[in-house]
């Protein structure tokens, strides 16, 4: 069983729109998302994250929608950059139980972004 | 600081063989986990030690045993390697183990069998 899920393996947009990666995840645990970026070649980097308590979280141009009934969330990427063309990975940890924590991660989604 | 520190970047082995991953964390996080990513997608929990002991397990191979010294460092011995043991190994650390840990990744070990 999947616990998070990312509905599009790829996604790919124009410089200058914006990019929307969906998530959603299974277990009501969970309460921490963080979305990391990898470049190819490279480790993962925490990109931006939001805790269940919130409905919303805006660093420059990532934004996280986050629906806590739905148990989905969303990642925009505003005024997307070919710099951004990259794999985006939705996770989610919980802050109680047996697995206190650990990361799950979704399978990913690779965004490319044409000039 | 300089971040995560994994060595080797790269490595080859054959069938049946060892190998030894070892991940130096942040200073001062004493939080690691270990996780397999095969060609580039999904990342697969292996691992975590939190204050030199095993906190939770996952997909790691019974062949497979991870350690946390004192200074917090982590080695991961590889023993009797298949072929879809090929794969990148990552390792993080994060300061605290508990929910809302932010992870800082190293960037990795690229493990091929042969």
């Amino acid at each position: 069983q999947q616990q998070v899920r990312q509905s599009s393996q790829s996604l790919t947009v124009w410089e200058g729109e914006t990019a929307i990666l969906n998530c959603s995840y299974e277990n009501s645990a969970f309460d921490y998302f963080p979305w990391y970026q990898q470049f190819p070649g490279e480790g993962p980097a925490l990109l931006i994250a939001i805790r269940s308590v919130s409905d919303k979280k805006e660093d420059g141009r990532f934004t996280i929608f986050f629906n806590k009934r739905e148990k989905n969330l969303s990642l925009h990427i505003k005024d997307s950059q070919p710099g951004d063309s990259a794999t985006y990975f939705c996770a989610a940890s919980a802050n109680t139980g047996a697995n206190t924590g650990k990361l799950t991660f979704g399978h990913g989604t690779i965004l490319r972004v044409h000039p | 600081d300089s971040g995560v520190v994994q060595s080797p970047r790269h490595i080859i082995k054959e069938k049946g063989g060892r190998s030894v991953l070892t991940c130096i964390p942040i200073s001062g996080h004493s939080n690691v986990v270990w996780y397999q990513q095969t060609l580039g997608k999904e990342l697969k929990f292996l691992i975590q030690h939190y204050e030199k002991v095993e906190r939770d397990k996952g997909f790691l191979p019974s062949r497979f045993s991870v350690q946390q010294f004192d200074d917090y460092h982590s080695e991961m011995n590889m023993s009797a390697l298949e072929l879809e043991d090929s794969a990148m190994y990552f390792c993080a650390s994060s300061l605290v183990a508990g929910g809302g840990s932010d992870y800082t990744f190293g960037s990795g070990t690229r493990l091929l069998v042969i």
